[in-house]
């Protein structure tokens, strides 16, 4: 089955610990993005990757950091300059023009 | 900057239509997109629409563009409690963003039985 999958579902962080959350795609899609959503903010654009090895700033990339070595991956990691971390935190992959498809989501929580 | 507007509560009854209103401001948008959100989970597409068409049907959807005034309608027919959900408008294309999609906050439909 072909789709994009995002581990752990739910992660718990202490203040001041730096996490990594994982996304993963097997679509061949070339782009890809995180995204943070808040209640009532709707989604928010952290970073995207238009290709490996490649990516950009998104709307609030402060105390955000990501990597993009492989086509497949594109890891996001909460350092402990984020603030206010605890969300809903989604990735997308996307081909071309086209709709994105977008994985279940990690929620973040800081205890 | 773009920019997509959308209302962010609409409360119906079982059986009755939805009409979820989205604005965009990117005129150079090659397609428009409305997702749904069901509660701790991603987004799924629910349909889409090339911005030189007026109208979408697909079974119970159904999807108005008026591009003279950047206005985006989702109307849904006999709505279902499942039906209950986050809605989100998009739009896309080259000509924005570095073709990223543009999100609205998403409204949330309420369902009453």
């Amino acid at each position: 089955d072909g789709g994009i999958t995002q581990s752990p579902k739910y992660l718990f962080r202490k203040e001041g610990q730096n996490v990594t959350l994982s996304c993963e795609q097997n679509l061949n899609h070339d782009a890809m993005y995180w995204y943070r959503q808040d209640p009532g903010q709707g989604l928010r654009l952290i970073y995207y990757s238009q290709i490996v090895n490649d990516f950009q700033k998104g709307d609030i990339a402060e105390g955000y950091s990501v990597s993009r070595e492989k086509k497949e991956s594109f890891p996001l990691t909460v350092t402990s300059a984020q603030k206010n971390p605890t969300a809903f935190y989604l990735c997308a992959s996307r081909f071309g023009e086209g709709e994105q498809f977008f994985g279940p989501g990690t929620r973040l929580t800081v205890l | 900057g773009e920019d997509v507007e959308q209302s962010l509560f609409l409360s119906v009854r079982e059986g009755d239509s939805s009409v979820i209103n989205c604005t965009y401001t990117d005129s150079s948008s090659t397609y428009l997109y409305w997702y749904k959100q069901e509660p701790g989970a991603g987004l799924q597409l629910l349909t889409y629409i090339f911005s030189n068409m007026d109208m979408k049907q697909d079974q119970r959807l159904t999807v108005l563009l008026n591009k003279k005034d950047k206005h985006l309608s989702l109307r849904i027919a006999d709505t279902q409690t499942g039906d209950s959900a986050i809605y989100f408008c998009a739009e896309g294309g080259l000509g924005g963003s570095q073709g990223n999609l543009i999100f609205g906050k998403g409204t949330k439909l309420s369902v009453k039985p």
